[in-house]
């Protein structure tokens, strides 16, 4: 069945530091990807969407790439800032399959010390 | 901004209780959705709903009911509650099954104990 797989558990940088966080796919369709960002105490929200037409997506500094050979997709940062310290999760939605739900990684923790 | 809306926000309950988790939305969404989340494991979903009526299966039913009675209320139902229920429960909603945004609530902390 449909998969994503998100291997980074934790993740500690310091200030400006650069983050790269990387997700694998596994799916028959066509996917849409996404990346989404949780904060302490909230809800996951969405960051951005990176579709497989224009392999790129970007949002409040953040900046997603999308490799078809590899089906692989990943999320950066050129300088992190303590207030980027969250949960990320990768997701997809296979674009052949309607009114699925987005399929969710297993969150990578990052945290930025000052 | 959309806005979705859980309750109770913290639950505790023995082995073998019945517990039931409320969710509303005020966006017109179509779909809701509920996901559990644990670590190592991200985010599960439970059940899903596209319209007042209707429910769809997800990948970790098994101990989870849920209804769906209005275009804006959405409930998950645990009748024997067990301890590997103990989890942070999200409800979402979006406008349509083809979207990727999501709209999540604050989330439920159910404890089994």
């Amino acid at each position: 069945g449909d998969s994503v797989i998100q291997m980074q558990g934790q993740v500690t940088l310091s200030e400006n530091d650069f983050l790269f966080i990387n997700c694998t796919y596994s799916t028959t369709g066509y996917p849409t990807l996404f990346w989404y960002v949780q904060y302490s105490g909230e809800g996951p929200q969405l960051l951005l969407q990176v579709t497989t037409a224009n392999n790129k997506g970007s949002s409040r500094g953040f900046e997603a790439t999308y490799d078809k050979g590899t089906t692989s997709f990943h999320l950066q940062k050129t300088s992190v800032q303590e207030i980027d310290s969250a949960v990320y999760y990768c997701a997809m939605r296979d674009g052949g399959q309607g009114g699925r739900a987005l399929i969710f990684g297993t969150g990578t923790t990052v945290s930025v010390s000052p | 901004e959309a806005a979705v809306t859980q309750s109770p926000r913290n639950k505790v309950t023995v082995t073998g209780g019945n517990v039931t988790l409320s969710c509303r939305q005020t966006n017109s969404h179509n779909y809701m959705y509920w996901y559990r989340q644990d670590t190592g494991h991200g985010l599960r979903l439970i059940h899903y709903s596209y319209g007042a009526g209707n429910l769809q299966i997800g990948d970790v039913p098994d101990g989870y009911k849920a209804t769906r009675t209005t275009q804006e209320d959405f409930f998950l139902l645990l009748e024997l509650a067990s301890p590997s229920q103990t989890s942070l429960y999200f409800c979402a909603s979006s406008v349509d099954g083809n979207t990727g945004q999501l709209y999540f609530g604050e989330g439920s902390k159910l404890t089994v104990l």
